[in-house]
């Protein structure tokens, strides 16, 4: 399996951006990475995705490092909604289903 | 609104009893998919299916069996040679080929079974 390393949890204090990062040194030229996060009680939801460039979307930021052994996913302004399980994962190929691992748990302080 | 739908939100089943858990998705999709969430852990494979009527196993099949005879639909039984069948039970789906490329994987909002 490709393997993905986040950190078991974060904090952060609410209105002030998070960086959440991932590491993913065993990466192929032709994998892409994916971000999900998962309320309480709920399914994941995707987040955003990329393969080389920076991507920025309505909820967050994905900024991949050059070699592509690592990135992370930025929030620009968290919010108390924001708290959730948040998912690296990395797509190797169309067909291929994607692991989830333990991914990172954000706390958002008040 | 296009989505998928998991039903029962909550189920209970006595030991040695089967239990069928309901998916259906309106997004056209054809790839569909069932994860098992423990606590405080991530999610595993049970099944998947690219296309109608063919499905795979993934990482943990073992005493779970399903069937693809609609596009909409995807159900999951545990059976009774399930040994630990309580759980968090999710279902997605995407567009194959793309593996989600374009749009990512739709999650379901989850069945909780409990054994009692």
């Amino acid at each position: 399996d490709a393997k993905t390393t986040q950190p078991n949890s974060m904090e952060s204090n609410e209105e002030e951006p998070v960086h959440l990062p991932c590491n993913h040194s065993t990466i192929s030229g032709t994998d892409y990475i994916h971000w999900y996060r998962q309320l309480p009680s709920q399914g994941p939801e995707y987040v955003i995705h990329g393969l080389t460039s920076n991507v920025n979307n309505r909820m967050a930021s994905l900024a991949i490092a050059e070699d592509r052994k690592s990135s992370t996913l930025i929030l620009h302004r968290a919010t108390l909604r924001d708290a959730a399980v948040y998912y690296c994962i990395l797509d190797l190929s169309g067909n291929t289903p994607l692991v989830f691992g333990k991914g990172t748990r954000l706390s958002v302080i008040a | 609104d296009g989505g998928i739908t998991q039903s029962p939100k909550y189920l209970f089943r006595k030991e040695g009893q089967n239990v069928t858990l309901s998916c259906e998705q309106n997004l056209n999709h054809d790839a569909m998919y069932w994860y098992r969430q423990d606590p405080g852990q991530g999610l595993r494979l049970i099944y998947y299916s690219q296309i109608v009527n063919d499905f795979q196993k993934g990482d943990i099949a073992e005493g779970y069996s399903v069937s693809r005879e609609k596009k909409e639909s995807f159900p999951l039984t545990v059976t009774s040679a399930q040994k630990n069948p309580t759980a968090f039970y999710l279902c997605a789906s995407t567009t194959p080929g793309t593996g989600g490329r374009d749009y990512g994987y739709t999650f379901g909002s989850g069945t909780r079974l409990t054994v009692v």
